[in-house]
């Protein structure tokens, strides 16, 4: 199985500032790389696909970048609703795969 | 409006067996996979495979292989995770999602929770 490692494990950051959370894949998975935001007790959402393509209705202070094995996400202007938990999964080969996840606190 | 409802929390003992639902609506249910997802307290999220309902056929992570079992029913738009002999390790949310073809998860259920429990 490809395992995908992030980091940070967890991050505080203040309204308006940029925050990256980067994703490591132990082999390479081309672009096949998605990342989710989940909030305590609700269902994850989709961010991006592809690594760098926004689901529908996804504000643009999101952005994916990365490719093979090294992944960023990085949130400008950060927003109050931002809080949560992201991940990333490479769906490039079975089974698919996520990190254990980065906690973003809004300070 | 696409939408996946999944039926409701379940608590059930260990040996015994359950099937959750996920019903799709608001897109062509044959023509995008169905994937399952756990998430155990506390933890994170778990890949455990996918159904494409037109023909059911599956991909399992084998880490769950001979666990769980996919079935579909396209005639009312349901997709079914099924369990034959439950265990206490099984407990856990248990989240659907619509997968396009060759990509990930775009639309999501709300999520079942499963508590098993003697």
């Amino acid at each position: 199985d490809i395992q995908m490692t992030q980091s940070p494990s967890s991050l505080s950051a203040s309204v308006g500032d940029t925050v990256t959370i980067t994703c490591r894949a132990s082999q390479g998975v081309s672009h096949y790389l998605a990342w989710f935001q989940q909030k305590p007790g609700k269902a994850p959402k989709s961010l991006i696909y592809g690594t760098s393509s926004l689901q529908s209705g996804v504000p643009s202070r999101f952005s994916g970048s990365g490719s093979g094995t090294g992944f960023t996400l990085t949130i400008t202007s950060l927003q109050p609703e931002d809080f949560g938990t992201y991940y990333c999964q490479q769906y490039n080969a079975y089974p698919y795969t996520f990190g254990q996840g980065t906690n973003l606190e809004i300070k | 409006e696409v939408q996946l409802v999944q039926s409701g929390a379940e608590v059930k003992k260990p040996g015994e067996s359950l099937k959750i639902s996920c019903k799709g609506s608001g897109y062509t249910f044959t023509n995008y996979w169905i994937g399952w997802v756990r998430q155990m307290p506390g933890k994170g999220l778990e890949w455990i495979g996918i159904i494409y309902p037109d023909d059911s056929d599956t991909r399992f992570n084998p880490s769950f292989e001979g666990q769980v079992t996919f079935s579909a029913d396209k005639s009312i738009n349901t997709a079914y995770l099924q369990w034959s002999g439950l265990q206490a390790s099984d407990t856990a949310v248990y989240y659907c999602g619509r997968h396009v073809t060759g990509n990930t998860i775009d639309y999501w259920g709300q999520g079942s929770l499963v508590t098993v429990s003697p």
